[in-house]
């Protein structure tokens, strides 16, 4: 069973700048959920894809946008980037909605630097 | 919506059990969760509890909660080094969401 995976590892960027992070959620995964992590602090909710649309989003701006592919991978695009947007950009996948979303896995996350 | 609180520090010596706690404020929390978060790392899910429990054990952890106080507690026996980490509590964000709401983190700290 093949975990969750994220690309890039480490990606430095320009404040004004556009990025794409990607996920390929966990192996019969069809929902990719992704959190911003912030230095010193939790996990905060961005967005979730269920069977390639969103199911959900958090207190982000439009900026921050998603997509899922039919072979649920999943991609988060920020545009204009900010200083405030440097932090860790975790992935995790979980199996349907419902009770069995709720397991979610994640990946070991993409370093974002916003200079 | 949830909010989760967590203390932010814990000094243990191997081989003592680690106390790890969390408040949590939404009283529709379904399931709640704990994750573990090594230096680099992303979050690994280290058990979660049905609200229709009070407890819960896996091997060397041990889950309690306490829905009267909204009050989830990790006991971790016998601490190793390998514990050290930081340790997240988390619910869903309301009665249905998919959304996970996480505390701080608790950082800890084993000392051999």
């Amino acid at each position: 069973e093949t975990g969750v995976t994220q690309s890039p590892t480490h990606l430095i960027k320009t404040r004004g700048q556009q990025v794409t992070l990607r996920c390929s959620s966990q192996s019969g995964h069809n929902t990719v959920s992704w959190y911003q992590q912030a230095l010193g602090q939790g996990p905060q909710f961005i967005f979730q894809y269920y069977r390639e649309e969103e199911n959900g989003r958090g207190n982000f701006p439009p900026r921050f946008s998603g997509l899922q592919f039919p072979n649920y991978s999943s991609e988060l695009n920020v545009n204009a980037l900010e200083l405030d947007d440097s932090a860790l950009y975790l992935c995790a996948s979980s199996l349907g909605v419902g009770r069995s979303s709720y397991e979610q896995y994640f990946g070991p996350g993409t370093r974002l630097t916003v200079t | 919506g949830e909010d989760v609180e967590q203390s932010l520090f814990l000094s243990v010596r191997e081989g003592d059990s680690s106390v790890i706690n969390c408040t949590y404020t939404d009283s529709s929390s379904t399931y709640l969760y704990w994750y573990k978060q090594e230096p680099g790392a992303g979050l690994q899910l280290l058990t979660y509890i049905f609200s229709n429990m009070d407890m819960k054990q896996d091997q060397r952890l041990t889950v309690l909660l306490n829905k009267k106080d909204k009050h989830l507690s990790l006991r971790i026996a016998d601490t190793q080094t390998g514990d050290s980490a930081i340790y997240f509590c988390a619910g869903p964000s309301g009665a249905g969401s998919y959304q996970l709401t996480f505390g701080k983190g608790t950082k800890l700290s084993v000392i051999p």
